[in-house]
C-alpha cells in the first residue's frame, strides 16, 4: 500500500515536444505529492509538488495534474529542451515534511534534437 | 531557498575500514533527516530517519550496526558505514526536512570500497 507505481521507464521525446510521465499510488493518506528531477551525479531536485486539494498546477513549462478519485497524478513537460534529459522521480508522503517520502521508480527522460 | 551541504561529494576507501558522510542544514533547522542509497538507474531507497537528539530509526533489511547514524544537532547529521565492503559501494544521500520545510536533498556522496 506504500508503493508508487511510476511509469513509463524510459521515454524519448523530440525537442518542442510534450513529455508525459504517470503515478499511481494506493495510500489514500498521501497528502504531498512531488516530483524530483535528478541528474547523473547529483541529488534529486524538486521540481514541483501539489496538494489533493487543487486539479493541477502550473509552473513555466512543467504542470502536475492530479485526479484523487483514481489516485494518479502526472508531469507534463511543455516544449521540452534537451537541458531536460534527466530522470524524474514522483514521490508521496503522508505528512508534508514529517514523514517519509515513497518513490516511485523513475523514469529517464532523454530529448532528442 | 533551503540548502543541505552534503560531504564528501566522493570517497574511495579500503574495504574493513569506515566512511563518515556529513549533512548539515544550512539555512533551517531540520528536525528530521533522512538517509537514502541508490544504485545505478534505480530509485532512491530510503535507509534511515532520524530526529535531532533521538535513536535513528532504520528500515527492515538496513543493518543498524553497520550504518551508524547521529543527528547531534537541527543542523548536523552524520552517516558512517563502519567497516566497509565492496557491497557498500554506493550513492548516498540525506535529506533535511522539517513541518514547514518540506524535504531539501544533499548533493549525494559516491563510496567506492576498494
Amino acid at each position: 500500500q506504500q508503493q508508487v507505481k511510476q511509469s513509463p521507464q524510459s521515454l524519448i521525446v523530440q525537442k518542442g515536444g510534450i513529455s508525459i510521465i504517470n503515478c499511481a499510488y494506493e495510500n489514500t493518506a498521501f497528502d504531498y505529492f512531488p516530483w524530483y528531477q535528478q541528474f547523473p551525479g547529483k541529488g534529486p531536485a524538486l521540481l514541483i509538488a501539489i496538494r489533493p486539494d487543487v486539479s493541477e498546477k502550473k509552473e513555466g513549462r512543467f504542470t502536475i495534474s492530479f485526479n484523487k478519485s483514481a489516485k494518479q497524478f502526472s508531469l507534463h513537460i511543455m516544449d521540452s529542451q534537451p537541458g531536460d534529459s534527466a530522470t524524474y522521480f514522483c514521490a508521496a508522503s503522508p505528512n508534508f515534511g514529517n514523514e517519509k517520502l515513497t518513490f516511485g521508480t523513475g523514469t529517464r527522460l532523454t530529448i532528442i534534437p | 531557498g533551503a540548502v543541505v551541504s552534503q560531504h564528501p561529494s566522493w570517497v574511495i576507501c579500503k574495504s574493513g575500514t569506515s566512511v563518515k558522510i556529513e549533512c548539515r542544514s544550512l539555512d533551517f533547522q531540520a528536525t528530521t533527516m533522512f538517509w537514502y542509497r541508490q544504485f545505478p538507474k534505480q530509485s532512491l531507497m530510503l535507509m534511515a530517519t532520524s530526529n535531532e537528539g533521538s535513536k535513528a530509526t532504520y528500515e527492515q533489511g538496513v543493518e543498524k550496526d553497520k550504518f551508524l547514524i547521529n543527528h547531534a544537532s537541527l543542523t548536523l547529521s552524520t552517516l558512517t558505514v563502519t567497516s566497509a565492503h565492496p557491497e557498500d559501494s554506493s550513492f548516498y544521500i540525506c535529506s533535511g526536512a522539517g513541518p514547514s520545510r518540506g524535504y531539501t536533498f544533499g548533493s549525494g556522496t559516491r563510496l567506492t570500497v576498494v
